[in-house]
């Protein structure tokens, strides 16, 4: 069966150090994967997807990047936090090709606390 | 461009009354159109798609969506509620009918009291 995992579950970061938050999927290939934040328990905003290993598409320009080394691995990262990027990072992936699908599949969640 | 409207921030429904979350989308090509739950500090989980077809929609745990072009709705309903039903609503519309690039809602908490 397919599973996502997403860790660590929870982070308390100083601003301006670095961050790490990492998002792997097992039992598929090629998916198409997604980080998500959602603010304040409310409302999901798209960072950034990917539909293969390196490629990478960002939908809003912030102080984040992501990576894909591998096929099932998808890396949020920061240089420098900032107050604002506090939030619930979501991890989310979709099948490709034929067949049901299922809309996204989430991960449990990161909750990013910068202080 | 793509968005979709919760108007309600909360909906309140007592044990086993019917209940409506409501859901508004505007979208320029076909709507793909998604509904979510969330608990408390944990993922979305998938209930319910529309993508074509039969206008009504059902879904997990008893839950069904009828979508509306005409008025460009896509409301969750449940015919009797339960408490463990107390969660937070997502709608969400996607260009795709895999629900790649999706918009979501501002979402809706709904409590259910016995």
């Amino acid at each position: 069966s397919q599973t996502i995992h997403q860790w660590p579950a929870t982070l308390v970061q100083p601003v301006g150090s670095p961050l790490s938050l990492e998002c792997t999927v097992e039992g598929t290939s090629n998916p198409n994967l997604y980080w998500y934040r959602q603010a304040a328990g409310r409302g999901l905003q798209l960072l950034f997807y990917s539909v293969g290993i390196g490629q990478i598409s960002s939908e809003v320009p912030q102080n984040l990047s992501a990576s894909r080394p591998q096929d099932r691995q998808f890396i949020l990262s920061s240089k420098k936090l900032l107050l604002s990027d506090s939030g619930f990072y979501l991890c989310a992936w979709i099948r490709t090709g034929g067949g049901a699908n299922y809309g996204y599949t989430f991960g449990s969640g990161t909750r990013l606390t910068v202080v | 461009a793509q968005s979709v409207a919760q108007p309600e921030d909360q909906v309140n429904v007592a044990e086993g009354n019917p209940l409506t979350v409501k859901c508004t989308y505007s979208v320029s090509g076909n709507p793909y159109l998604f509904w979510y739950v969330q608990y408390p500090n944990r993922g979305l989980q998938f209930l319910l798609k529309y993508i074509t077809g039969d206008n009504l929609v059902k879904g997990s745990y008893g839950f069904e969506a009828e979508f509306n072009k005409s008025q460009t709705s896509f409301h969750l309903k449940k015919p009797s509620a339960l408490v463990s039903d107390s969660a937070l609503y997502f709608c969400a519309v996607s260009p795709f009918p895999n629900a790649g690039k999706s918009t979501f809602g501002d979402g809706t908490t709904l409590t259910v009291k016995p």
